[in-house]
């Protein structure tokens, strides 16, 4: 059973940026997309953009278009979220969640990373 | 951008109660409706995908219904378990959306 194993919390400026990691264990991330979602302080979750690592295709949420950047490693099953030019808005949970494994349902997200959370405060 | 709508934010149940939690797209998504269930300081779980498959592994109070721009879960007797908030998304057009969640909590 694959898990997502992402890298741990981040303080950082604003201005800055922050590159999170997520890690497929016991696995690999297979032929699905690699999806990002963050998750303010007491909000909903926000989608930010995926990757489809065999083909090495993104799409992005047009909120974070130009600052966000996501990457993958098929030879590490390992994924990456950088976020440039962060604000205080910005502060939050990100998690990293893949596709399910499921005919038709390949846009749900089955399994996800535990969270990372990013503070942004100067 | 597809917009989600849940009713209610939040709402108080007895154990054994019935909850219903519905779902409004903004524009006809089909049947192209997941949720999910989330406790504090926990990732958000997959519950039911395709407006109305159980994932496996959830319990068989969970059910999902609707279609087009209309969709409600059901809890058919709440357990103090289910303790959480409830997420739809839409996996119908890019950007995927959720829906701004709905609590639930024991009475």
């Amino acid at each position: 059973q694959v898990q997502l194993v992402q890298s741990g919390a981040e303080v950082k400026r604003p201005g800055s940026s922050v590159k999170v990691s997520c890690r497929a264990s016991g696995g690999t991330f297979g032929n699905y997309a690699i999806n990002w979602v963050r998750q303010a302080p007491g909000q909903g979750p926000e989608w930010m953009g995926r990757i489809i690592p065999i083909f090495g295709t993104s799409d992005y949420a047009q909120n974070f278009q130009g600052r966000v950047t996501i990457t993958a490693d098929e030879s590490t099953s390992t994924g990456h979220m950088e976020l440039s030019s962060l604000k205080v808005e910005d502060t939050a949970v990100y998690f990293c969640t893949r596709g399910a494994s499921i005919v038709g349902a390949q846009d749900a997200f089955e399994i996800w990373g535990q969270g990372t959370m990013v503070i942004v405060s100067s | 951008d597809i917009q989600m709508t849940q009713s209610p934010s939040s709402l108080s149940a007895s154990v054994g109660d019935r909850v219903t939690i519905t779902c409004r797209a903004s524009q006809n998504i089909a049947s192209y409706l997941n949720w999910y269930q989330q406790k504090p300081g926990e990732a958000p779980k997959f519950l039911i995908y395709g407006a109305s498959n159980l994932q496996s592994g959830v319990p068989s109070r969970f059910s999902g219904s609707g279609s087009g721009t209309y969709f409600t879960l059901t809890i058919t007797s709440l357990q103090p378990e289910d303790v959480a908030s409830y997420y739809c998304q839409q996996s119908y057009t890019i950007p995927w959306t959720f829906g701004q969640g709905t609590k639930v909590e024991i009475k």
